[in-house]
């Protein structure tokens, strides 16, 4: 089945620091979310990108849906605390039609941010 | 206007015994998603239903795990006979359709 592969597996930054962390898969995708994960709560949305080549910022986030539709990439600017949690790409598996249901999520980043 | 409703937060439950896990979608939803998270893994799909529809189970056990999402009240994930490998994190998910589906804060299924 379509596995997304996402690095780094953890990172340990200082606030204010910049943060990137990448997705990539061995198959096509035609959408790609962001979400993040807070200790003990469900993923919450961050960015939905849809067309390749697509830069889509949300704060001081900002994705990318890369040309050859395998990969993405997050960046986050200057880091805060409230940033620390665990941040999952996903995308929707071919058999859903098209429809954002039926998701595949890779393993996360472990994003700690040091005060 | 709450957001999709997991409850309870917590469920230890022993082998061999029935765990049920509920979902209240958001207001206006009625369509709701189950996944299930193993610890430091992903989300992985499980099963998609619609008001007295499963829509598609392909992710879901074929033994012992079963769902429900009755006309009245909420959506139902039940596990009979819990075994340990069931210990897991499972959330629900709701939206209107081919829209943004918002997750609850999740079940945590812990067996002993």
């Amino acid at each position: 089945g379509q596995q997304l592969n996402q690095s780094p597996q953890s990172m340990f930054i200082q606030e204010g620091e910049d943060v990137s962390m990448n997705c990539t898969s061995s198959s096509i995708f035609n959408t790609w979310l962001w979400y993040k994960q807070d200790p003990g709560e469900g993923p919450v949305l961050l960015i939905a990108l849809y067309k390749a080549g697509e830069l889509t910022s949300n704060g001081r986030l900002t994705a990318q849906f890369g040309i050859t539709r395998k990969d993405s990439f997050l960046n986050i600017s200057a880091s805060i605390p409230s940033d620390v949690g665990i941040y999952f790409c996903a995308g929707p598996q071919p058999d859903s039609g098209g429809s954002n249901y039926k998701l595949t999520f890779g393993k996360g980043t472990l994003l700690t941010v040091n005060p | 206007n709450a957001g999709v409703m997991q409850n309870p937060r917590h469920l230890v439950r022993r082998r061999g015994q029935e765990a049920r896990l509920r979902c209240s979608p958001m207001k206006g939803h009625s369509h709701v998603y189950w996944y299930r998270q193993l610890p430091e893994e992903g989300l992985k799909f499980m099963v998609y239903l619609q008001k007295e529809n499963i829509i598609d189970e392909s992710g879901m056990p074929k033994e012992r795990f079963s769902a429900e999402f009755p006309k009245e009240g909420p959506s139902i994930l039940r596990i009979q006979q819990v075994v340990r490998g069931d210990s897991a994190a499972y959330f629900c998910a709701s939206n209107r359709g081919n829209t943004e589906a918002f997750f609850g804060q999740g079940t945590r299924l812990t067996v002993v």
